[in-house]
């Protein structure tokens, strides 16, 4: 079935080191995905997305890589700020449906 | 201003209640959805209106009902809460309905329903 998961439920990272979050979908296909950011007490936020006929795309300090074979996409957070702390959702669309089925989310801890 | 809000932000009830959550968006947007996620994070669509249309209906308990009286407000009413009804509910909005490239879904806070 369609689904989207996540390797680690939790990621502490020191301030100014990279973060990397990891995601795993299963067999069905996807046409594309999206990160989203969500912060304390706030609705998700748009961070980056990905083409499925793409591996690599670079935002403002992120990148999300995507390995079809294996069938996982990351997040690469650089220089990791107290403000990236919050939980990151990675989510597909698959091409039937059309509807975004999203990830369990890593909460993403900053030490100071 | 907000671009997706929604309200009341909490909302603390008994089981057995009726209660409704209302939404608004200002972005021009003809699509509006409503999801839940649940004490584990766990964000599920649960319905989608374009242009006041009903487009996607998941499994949900008939005790949701979702109101759309123009394309910018989408409500939702839940009768007879139950205590698995409590979650945080969110509404979204994006462009088009079906999701994709070029059409990023925008979230409004969130509201927090606790059923006692």
């Amino acid at each position: 079935g369609e689904s989207v998961g996540l390797h680690l439920p939790t990621l502490s990272v020191q301030e100014g080191d990279n973060s990397i979050i990891n995601c795993a979908y299963s067999n069905s296909a996807s046409d594309y995905f999206i990160w989203y950011k969500q912060e304390s007490g706030k609705g998700p936020q748009f961070i980056i997305d990905i083409r499925s006929n793409m591996d690599k795309r670079q935002g403002q300090r992120v990148t999300v890589l995507l390995n079809k074979t294996v069938k996982h996409l990351s997040l690469q957070i650089a220089a990791t700020q107290p403000g990236d702390s919050a939980v990151y959702f990675c989510a597909g669309v698959y091409n039937q449906g059309g509807k975004l089925i999203f990830g369990q989310g890593t909460e993403l801890s900053v030490k100071p | 201003d907000t671009a997706v809000s929604q309200t009341p932000k909490y909302l603390v009830t008994q089981m057995g209640n009726d209660k409704s959550i209302k939404c608004e968006q200002n972005l021009g947007h003809d699509t509006m959805y409503w999801y839940k996620q649940d004490s584990k994070k766990f964000l599920k669509i649960m319905f989608s209106y374009n242009n006041k249309e009903l487009i996607i209906n998941e499994t949900v308990p008939n005790r949701f009902s979702p109101k759309s009286p123009d394309k910018a407000h989408l409500n939702l009413h839940i009768n007879s809460l139950e205590l698995g009804d409590s979650a945080v509910y969110f509404c979204a909005s994006s462009h088009r309905p079906l999701a994709g490239e070029g059409n990023i879904q925008y979230f409004g806070a969130g509201t927090r329903l606790s059923v006692l």
